[in-house]
C-alpha cells in the first residue's frame, strides 16, 4: 500500500487561507468517505483534526474544513495563525482493510 | 480522564526482544480497536496494525507482517506492541491510538514510545 500523496511543504501568511492536497486512489481516497487530517506540532502526538471527510471533532476551530473530490481530498485551513504551523497528515482508510496516511505536509506561517 | 498512557522510552541493542505497552482508560477498553502508528526520526506516520481487544482480532499493514506482534490484555485495559528481535531501523517513535466507534480515524492518541535501537 502506498502513501497517499501530500506536498511536501505549504505556507501562507496570517490571515490567509491554504489547502493541503491529498491524492490516493480509488482503493482508498476515492472508494471511501474514511479521509481524516492529523496535525503534529514538533514533538506532539497527532491531533485529529478532520474525519470522516469533512467533520470536525469537538473543540477544532471551524477554520478547518474538510472536502473531497474524486481521488483528491483537501484540508483548507482560513484565517491562517502563527499556532497553525505544524506538520499536516491525512490518512484513509482501504479496500486492503487497513489504514494509509500521507507522506506530510509542513504547514509554515510566514 | 479518556487516555492512553504509554510506557517509557527504551534503548535496546540490535538482536534484542522488546515489548511496549498502551493502557487505556477512562472508556470502555474492549470497544475500540486500538492501532499502532510508527514515526521514524524526521519522517511522516506509518500504520502498522490494529487489534480490537474485546477479541484480540488483529490486522496487520503488510509492511509490518511478521515484523512485529500486536496484541492486547482486555483484564489491565492494556494493547501491546513487540518485537521478537530489534534492528536499528526499528528506531522511531510509536503511537498507539483508538479507532473511534465505526469511523476509520484515530480520536484518541497516547504520547508515544521512543525506542532507540543501538549497539
Amino acid at each position: 500500500q502506498s502513501a497517499l500523496t501530500q506536498p511536501a511543504s505549504v505556507s501562507g501568511s496570517p490571515g490567509q487561507s491554504i489547502t493541503i492536497s491529498c491524492t490516493g486512489t480509488s482503493s482508498d481516497v476515492g472508494g471511501y468517505n474514511y479521509v481524516s487530517w492529523y496535525q503534529q506540532h514538533p514533538g506532539k502526538a497527532p491531533k485529529l483534526m478532520i474525519y470522516e471527510v469533512s467533520n470536525r471533532p469537538s473543540g477544532v476551530s471551524n477554520r478547518f474544513s474538510g472536502s473531497k473530490s474524486g481521488n483528491t481530498a483537501s484540508l483548507t485551513i482560513s484565517g491562517l495563525q502563527a499556532e497553525d504551523e505544524a506538520d499536516y497528515y491525512c490518512s484513509s482508510y482501504t479496500s486492503s482493510s487497513a489504514v494509509v496516511f500521507g507522506g506530510g505536509t509542513k504547514l509554515t506561517v510566514l | 480522564e479518556v487516555q492512553l498512557v504509554q510506557s517509557g522510552a527504551e534503548v535496546k541493542k540490535p538482536g534484542e526482544s522488546l515489548k511496549i505497552s498502551c493502557k487505556g482508560s477512562g472508556y470502555s477498553f474492549t470497544s475500540y480497536w486500538i492501532g499502532w502508528v510508527r514515526q521514524m526520526p524526521g519522517k511522516g506516520l506509518e500504520w502498522m496494525g490494529i487489534i480490537y481487544p474485546g477479541d484480540s482480532d488483529t490486522r496487520y499493514s503488510p509492511s509490518f507482517q511478521g515484523q512485529v506482534t500486536i496484541s492486547a490484555d482486555k483484564s489491565i485495559s492494556t494493547a501491546y506492541l513487540q518485537w521478537s528481535s530489534l534492528k536499528a531501523s526499528d528506531t522511531a517513535m510509536y503511537y498507539c491510538a483508538r479507532r473511534s466507534g465505526i469511523g476509520w480515524y484515530f480520536d484518541l492518541w497516547g504520547r508515544g514510545t521512543l525506542v532507540t535501537v543501538s549497539s
